[in-house]
């Protein structure tokens, strides 16, 4: 069965403390990983997109990694406005989406 | 562009009342996604439209529930009758292709008492 877990669920951090959020999956005949962030109220906004094992992607303080069997969300010096939930999900061989449950950030300032 | 557009943002009803839920996709995108997302269970997907016309929705928890797309610029998502386990926020996505990152509106917040 697909499956995406995300630890932590929930993530404390002080401003310019840096730290990394974890993405772990199973898939049947992976078709990209994708990170999405999550104010509340809100639809998650996509941040980025991993297709092979080995690539990596930026975008200011948020540095995207994939490998095999899991992703990372590095946070480079954080603010107070990171605070979010961060959101993964994998598509699997038939085109499905497969959402993970996120990691709640809170960076305190 | 104004993203994807959703409404109402919040709708509270009674059980057993018919809840329509609608959806106006980025211009130019083909593809359309329905989703809830509650505590329990995150964010899953009801079904998924190409090009106005149903391809899955084997994610549509009951009869319950109906989905439409008559244009390509409008689809709706019912529930009738509604029950309070369908409680959740209801969010529509939309893609050039399927393969694309989809785009999510901001969500409806359906509340059945």
């Amino acid at each position: 069965e697909d499956q995406v877990t995300q630890s932590p669920e929930a993530l404390r951090l002080q401003e310019g403390e840096s730290s990394s959020l974890n993405c772990s999956y199973t898939v049947s005949g992976l078709r990209g990983l994708f990170w999405y962030r999550q104010d509340p109220g809100k639809g998650p906004e996509f941040l980025f997109t991993l297709y092979s094992a080995g690539e990596e992607k930026e975008k200011e303080r948020l540095k995207a990694t994939l490998t095999k069997k899991e992703s990372f969300l590095h946070i480079t010096a954080p603010k107070p406005e990171d605070s979010a939930t961060y959101l993964c999900a994998v598509r699997n061989q038939g085109g499905k989406l497969i959402f993970g449950q996120g990691t709640e950030l809170s960076v305190k300032p | 562009d104004a993203g994807v557009i959703q409404s109402p943002r919040h709708e509270v009803t009674e059980m057993g009342q018919e809840v329509t839920l609608r959806c106006k996709p980025i211009s130019g995108h083909d593809y359309l996604f329905w989703y809830r997302q509650t505590m329990m269970r995150g964010l899953e997907l009801l079904i998924y439209f190409n090009n106005n016309v149903p391809i899955d929705d084997s994610g549509m928890p009951e009869d319950r529930f109906s989905a439409k797309m008559p244009n390509a610029s409008f689809s709706t998502l019912k529930i009738q009758p509604s029950e309070p386990r369908d409680s959740a926020v209801y969010f529509c996505a939309s893609s050039w292709t399927h393969a694309a990152e989809q785009y999510f509106g901001p969500g409806t917040r359906l509340t059945v008492t």
